[in-house]
């Protein structure tokens, strides 16, 4: 089955503890991104890859870090979480370097204490 | 830049009445459009989307979106509404020009009630 899958689901933590949330498509896209929502502000997007070793900055990266050393994983690090980071993150995949369908993980629900 | 709007936060519509949800976008061409549904605990999955041809385009679940020009609008609708059809809508704006970030509206909370 085609599908973006994340980990963890939901997340507690505390003000400047590291995370990492996984993601992984199978999908085969070279386009991945991560976005948070926000009730009222919609998706906002964090980092974009266009291929592997290949990342840019979206519309809110501050206080985010990605990496894509493979093709299918494109983790998103929180070096020092910070309560404003408490959101819901989702991660997407898809063909045509942004322009066509993204394909959505179910989403990471984080709160930060 | 390229924006997109929904103007209706909340919809309140009863179940089998029909519906239609707004989304205005800006660009100076025709990009690829979105309509995407969330429903609750769930990521977002597509609807429908436009690239191009036939201005109507039929998607999933009932639902089809007419893709305006002069107006620069893509509203989604349904003849006739379910309990399920309850969930937060997304338009959305492919990425265009020289950037390659998607665009999307702030979304639509539809409320169904029976």
């Amino acid at each position: 089955e085609a599908q973006v899958t994340q980990n963890p689901r939901y997340l507690i933590t505390v003000t400047g503890k590291k995370l990492t949330v996984t993601c992984s498509q199978n999908m085969n896209h070279e386009y991945m991104s991560w976005y948070r929502q926000d009730p009222g502000l919609g998706l906002r997007q964090i980092y974009y890859s266009m291929n592997v070793e290949v990342t840019d900055k979206g519309d809110v990266p501050e206080g985010y870090k990605v990496s894509r050393k493979e093709k299918r994983n494109f983790p998103l690090i929180l070096e020092s979480p910070s309560p404003n980071q408490t959101s819901l993150y989702f991660c997407a995949s898809g063909p045509g370097q942004g322009r066509e369908t993204q394909y959505f993980g179910p989403g990471t629900r984080l709160l930060v204490l | 830049a390229q924006s997109v709007t929904q103007p209706d936060i909340h919809i309140t519509v009863s179940e089998g009445a029909s519906l239609e949800l707004r989304c205005n976008y800006s660009y100076g061409a025709t990009p690829y459009l979105f309509w995407y549904v969330q429903s609750p605990g769930q990521g977002l999955q597509l609807l429908l989307k436009y690239f191009s041809g036939d201005t109507l385009v039929q998607g999933i679940k009932g639902f089809e979106a007419e893709f305006k020009r002069s107006q620069s609008s893509f509203n989604l609708r349904k003849p006739s509404v379910h309990w399920s059809d309850a969930a937060e809508y997304f338009c959305a704006v492919g990425a265009t020009g020289g950037s390659y970030i998607p665009t999307f509206g702030r979304g639509t909370s539809l409320i169904v009630h029976p």
